[in-house]
């Protein structure tokens, strides 16, 4: 089993709906979450990191956590066509919180 | 406030060359990573430099990587000779933080190709 999995896409939807983004991880004891954003040819780009059970907003992206169940999702409102990209769920390693262990990224596709 | 640089942004190199990467962090971020993506996976982890010291290097696939960062400032990736499932995107990335809890800021990559 991955550290870190996502569905890797491409994940389609309309301008104006809500895009919905899933990552499932492997370590019960992971504390801290991050979304990051990578558009085609350019650097990942942190968007969202999470560390609480629970939602958190910012603007149109809202994160959701659970311990529990061992998922983090994010949330994107209002989808434009400039949220198309890929986006990397990211995990800190338990044996170093530096560093980071990625999912396989989801492909996102806004449709005018 | 400069971004994290690299250079170069391609290379393509034969089969048993040299290539050297490198990497300007954010001014003053004392923790500098080097990660990596080859074909159809997902983003590795190679190492973890704070300042000029090596804290991390559990992710270098082999002794054929050999990194550093003299004077603490920029960093350089060398890889030697190049084997062919080297390639990939080679990011680096740099934070100010050390706890990790913050995530950090990545360069645009450098693309390698060794045919």
């Amino acid at each position: 089993q991955k550290e870190v999995e996502q569905n890797s896409g491409p994940l389609s939807v309309p301008e104006g709906a809500i895009a919905s983004l899933n990552c499932t991880y492997s370590d019960r004891g992971s504390q801290s979450f991050f979304w990051y954003r990578q558009y085609s040819g350019k650097s990942p780009e942190l968007i969202m990191f999470i560390y609480s059970n629970g939602d958190k907003e910012d603007g149109r992206f809202t994160a959701q956590l659970n311990k529990a169940s061992q998922y983090v999702s994010l949330l994107i409102r209002d989808s434009q066509p400039s949220d198309s990209a890929t986006y990397l769920c990211a995990v800190p390693h338990l044996q170093g919180a530096q560093k980071l262990v990625f999912g396989q990224g989801t492909r996102l596709t806004i449709n005018p | 406030e400069a971004g994290v640089t690299q250079f170069p942004s391609h290379s393509v190199i034969e089969k048993g060359q040299t290539v050297t990467l490198r990497c300007d962090p954010i001014s003053g971020h004392d923790n500098l990573y080097w990660y990596r993506r080859v074909m159809g996976k997902e983003i590795k982890f190679l190492l973890h430099f704070v300042k000029e010291s090596k804290q991390d290097e559990s992710g270098m696939p082999n002794n054929r990587f050999l990194a550093e960062r003299t004077g603490g400032t920029y960093s350089t990736l060398k890889v030697q000779p190049a084997e062919l499932e080297d390639s990939g995107v080679y990011f680096c990335a740099s934070s100010q933080d050390i706890s990790g809890l913050y995530g950090y800021t990545f360069g645009s990559g450098t693309r390698l190709t060794v045919v």
